[in-house]
Formats: structure tokens, sequence, C-alpha cells
């Protein structure tokens, strides 16, 4: 159980396009969905919580305008990179929190983009 | 200061051995604590959370936190080549989802054979 798919895994996109990336929970209802950057060899940082229904919430520093999160229902969340460039590049990973009686978030396999 | 600090390794050790991995955090906020698993290129799989202080055995992992110390710590006992990998410890605030994860930035783990 807890499983979280995202599409697609790997995505090359030239600058100035948008790219959508789709996180699921597939077994399970999420209200709380998490998006996430890695940088190689650097940790996961939070970028915004997605909530079912409601604005998302960006943390300091990343661009709302530019990240565009919608939490269309209880099993999906897509984040949108809009107008990419290079420095966009990242492993973007979701979480989907399973509102159980233990506070467990389960990740998505990740979405490698590559902004040419 | 970073509020979750891991030492990045790579930390070597022979199969069988006792690894103990640890992490220290600086937000007092913190009660809940987690660490993930991480293979290269995939996302983060949750090993084990623990709520406040105290341990938390499952299998072969033992996870322990200190909130006194602010010290947080897993043990892999056994320790076998398919645990070769990055482990993430994480803090949060709350618990319910109600914010996202403070990740340290993992330690690279080798298993010898």
């Amino acid at each position: 159980g807890a499983v979280v798919s995202q599409h697609p895994s790997r995505v090359i996109c030239k600058s100035g396009t948008s790219v959508k990336i789709e996180c699921r929970s597939l077994d399970f209802q999420a209200t709380t969905m998490f998006w996430y950057r890695q940088f190689p060899k650097q940790s996961l940082m939070l970028m915004a919580t997605s909530n079912e229904g409601s604005k998302a919430t960006y943390e300091q520093g990343v661009e709302k305008d530019k990240f565009l999160i919608n939490h269309a229902s209880l099993t999906l969340s897509t984040l949108t990179v809009t107008s990419a460039h290079p420095e966009d590049s990242s492993f973007y990973i979701c979480s989907a929190d399973t509102a159980g009686p233990n506070y467990e978030q389960y990740f998505g396999p990740g979405t490698r983009l590559t902004v040419t | 200061q970073k509020e979750v600090e891991q030492d990045p390794g790579p930390l070597s050790v022979p199969e069988g051995a006792i690894v103990s991995l640890n992490c220290t955090y600086s937000n007092s906020a913190f009660q809940y604590f987690m660490w993930y698993r991480q293979y290269s290129r995939k996302g983060p799989e949750l090993l084990m959370y623990t709520y406040s202080s105290g341990n938390k055995e499952d299998g072969r992992f033992t996870a322990q936190v200190d909130k006194s110390s602010k010290y947080i710590s897993l043990f892999i006992r056994d320790s076998q080549p398919s645990d070769s990998a990055t482990y993430l410890c994480a803090g949060s605030a709350t618990g319910g989802g109600a914010d996202g994860l403070t990740f340290g930035k993992g330690t690279h783990l080798i298993i010898q054979p």
C-alpha cells in the first residue's frame, strides 16, 4: 500500500517551454501532497505544499508563477514548470501524506527534468 | 545554519557490520523524525519514523531520537550490500501532513561484500 507514482519519469525540454509533472497516490487519498526539488548531491528541498481544493503554499524563494501547482483531486497533484530555463534542470519529487494515525509521507519515484 | 545536518560520507563498512548513521537538528519545534533510504535516481523510501524522544526498532533497523541534544540516529544491524544507498534523515514540527519535511543532505552508505 501507499504507492505514489509520478509521470513522466524523465523529460527533456527546450528553454522557454513549459513542462507538466503529475503526482498520483495510487491506493490512498491524499489531502496534502508536497513537491520537492533535489539538485545533485544536495538534499531534498521543499518547494510547496499542495492541498486539495485550495491554493498551494510555496516556500520562501520559490516563484509561484513559475512553478504552478494544481491539486485537482485527492489522488492527483500537478506541477507545471513554466518558461523553463536550464537552471530549472533538477530532480523533482512529490510526496503524499496518508493522513493515517502515524505521520507517514510516501514519495514518488521522481522526475528528472533537463532543460536544454 | 542548516536546520538538519548530516555527514554526506561516503561511509564504507564491511558486510555484517553494525552501521550507525547520525543527524543533528536545530529546530526545537521538530517533533517527528524520519529516516528515508534513497537509491540512485529514485524517490526516497520511508524506513523509520519516530515521535519525540526514544527508540524504535523494526527488523534490522533501530531509530533513536534524543531531543535534549537534538540528535537522531539510525542503526542497521547485520548490514547487507543491498543496504548500500543514501540515507536521509528528516524532521517535522507537526504531524498529519500539515507541513513538509526538512531533510539533511543524506549519508552515502557503502556495504562492502
